[in-house]
């Protein structure tokens, strides 16, 4: 089965370092979607992508994340200058999405998340 | 302001008991998703419901989405431990301007 692949699965660093998050979504899949997920607050929307083009990105604070998409094949999540209340999983899922379809009544494919840890 | 309410948030049953878990919303919703997620993985959708008064069933799983489409239901019978997990409902406002998750049900079958 295909799948979305999120690397690296594991991120330990101290806080003010640049994090870089990669995800590989499905081939032929045209929405890329980033969350992230913590206790308090659950799955979170950061941001959306399609075919490559940013949706919305309200769900991310801008002064530190930016979101990219370099080619349909990879997309990044950046963290600079990260912070502990940054630690998180963060998750990349991926959709495909028809012209005149709603995005919501599409599945959206999950990568196992890269779990973060500022310290 | 949480648009999306999940109840029970924990729930702790043994095996070949039946349970309910719900999905509230006081916006209308114009469809709803339901997610199973396993610790270290990400969720797995399980089924989109967007008609209202729509019952979905997936083997033991029942799902049902509000006539008013602003809440859903998820019954299961006969529960086993591989259902354990954390359930979670999602989907996107009938404005279409946010798509959320609900905090989840994070269910425990015992055997």
């Amino acid at each position: 089965d295909a799948r979305v692949t999120q690397t690296p699965r594991h991120k330990v660093t101290e806080m003010g370092q640049e994090v870089t998050m990669r995800c590989q979504p499905i081939l032929g899949h045209n929405t890329v979607f980033w969350y992230r997920q913590t206790m308090m607050q659950g799955l979170e929307l950061l941001a959306y992508f399609r075919n490559r083009a940013p949706l919305d990105d309200s769900g991310m604070p801008k002064d530190r994340f930016s979101a990219e998409m370099p080619d349909a094949t990879l997309a990044t999540l950046k963290i600079q200058p990260s912070e502990p209340r940054d630690s998180a999983v963060y998750f990349c899922a991926s959709g495909l999405v028809s012209d005149g379809e709603v995005t919501s009544n599409q599945p959206q494919h999950f990568g196992d998340g890269t779990r973060l840890s500022i310290l | 302001t949480q648009l999306l309410e999940q109840s029970p948030q924990f729930l702790s049953i043994q095996e070949g008991e039946n349970l309910t878990v719900y999905c509230n919303s006081s916006s209308v919703f114009s469809s709803l998703q339901w997610y199973r997620q396993e610790p270290g993985e990400g969720p797995v959708l399980l089924v989109t419901v967007v008609t209202g008064g729509e019952v979905k069933k997936l083997k033991r799983l029942t799902f049902q989405f509000g006539d008013a489409r602003k809440d859903s239901s998820l019954h299961i019978t006969a529960a086993q431990p591989g259902d354990t997990g954390l359930y979670l409902c999602a989907g996107i406002d009938n404005y279409g301007q946010n798509f959320v998750f609900g905090p989840g049900t994070r269910l425990s079958v015992l055997p």
